[in-house]
């Protein structure tokens, strides 16, 4: 079936870095992009960026730039998050997500979503 | 950015009767708006995509409405698993993607 599964979880100090993997299995992996998502104890979601495994191309939101690399392995079929120049407020559960190929596309949702990976930093 | 507003943030109801959940974008994201639900623990499941398509598998109780600036998720008749955190999101004119606040269906 359709899934994502994520890597186990980390705790960090600050100042450090992370790299979260979400391994893809039942789809065409090159036919689609990954969006990663992020959620803060008690808090909602927070879109951190978006990369097409079909193209390579990337978009990250502003407040991560330069912290934040996302890439895929198209050989198995893995996306990856790193996060880097870790702070106490990024502590957090990250998500990876299944969606869109092509960055001058607007429709559709995130689906099916990994079961999320629990960064602390302290 | 488009802001993406939530109301109410908490929804108490009892089993069998309808939920209406609001979300407002802070400018017109024309139908590109999805809704997704999410339990304690749990990573979030599309419900609906492009304001009003049902994701696959999901109940014909959910349908979602709207266009524009002025978006609706209705549940027609709340079962025991559908208390849960609601959440909308706009990809219009993205990066980025924005996600409402959520609103929280609780049982009365």
């Amino acid at each position: 079936q359709v899934q994502l599964v994520q890597s186990g979880g980390e705790v960090k100090k600050p100042g450090a870095s992370v790299k979260v993997s979400c391994k893809a299995s039942g789809f065409h992996f090159n036919s689609y992009g990954f969006s990663w998502v992020r959620q803060a104890p008690g808090q909602g979601l927070e879109w951190m960026g978006w990369i097409s495994a079909y193209t390579g191309h990337t978009k990250y939101v502003e407040k991560f730039q330069g912290r934040v690399t996302m890439t895929t392995d198209t050989s198995t079929t893995t996306a990856y998050m790193e996060l880097r120049s870790l702070r106490s407020d990024d502590t957090a559960v990250y998500y990876c997500a299944r969606d869109t190929p092509r960055d001058d596309f607007s429709r559709g949702g995130f689906d099916p979503w990994g079961q999320g990976t629990l960064v602390t930093v302290s | 950015e488009i802001m993406l507003t939530q109301s109410p943030a908490t929804l108490s109801l009892s089993p069998g009767e309808r939920a209406t959940l609001s979300c407002r974008a802070s400018q017109s994201v024309s139908y590109y708006l999805a809704w997704y639900q999410q339990k304690p623990g749990q990573a979030p499941r599309l419900l609906i995509y492009d304001a009003s398509n049902r994701a696959t598998g999901v109940p014909a109780r959910f349908s979602g409405s709207g266009s524009g600036t002025d978006f609706t998720l209705t549940i027609s008749s709340l079962e025991p698993e559908d208390f849960a955190v609601y959440y909308c999101q706009q990809r219009s004119n993205w990066p980025p993607v924005t996600f409402g606040g959520g609103t929280k269906v609780e049982i009365k």
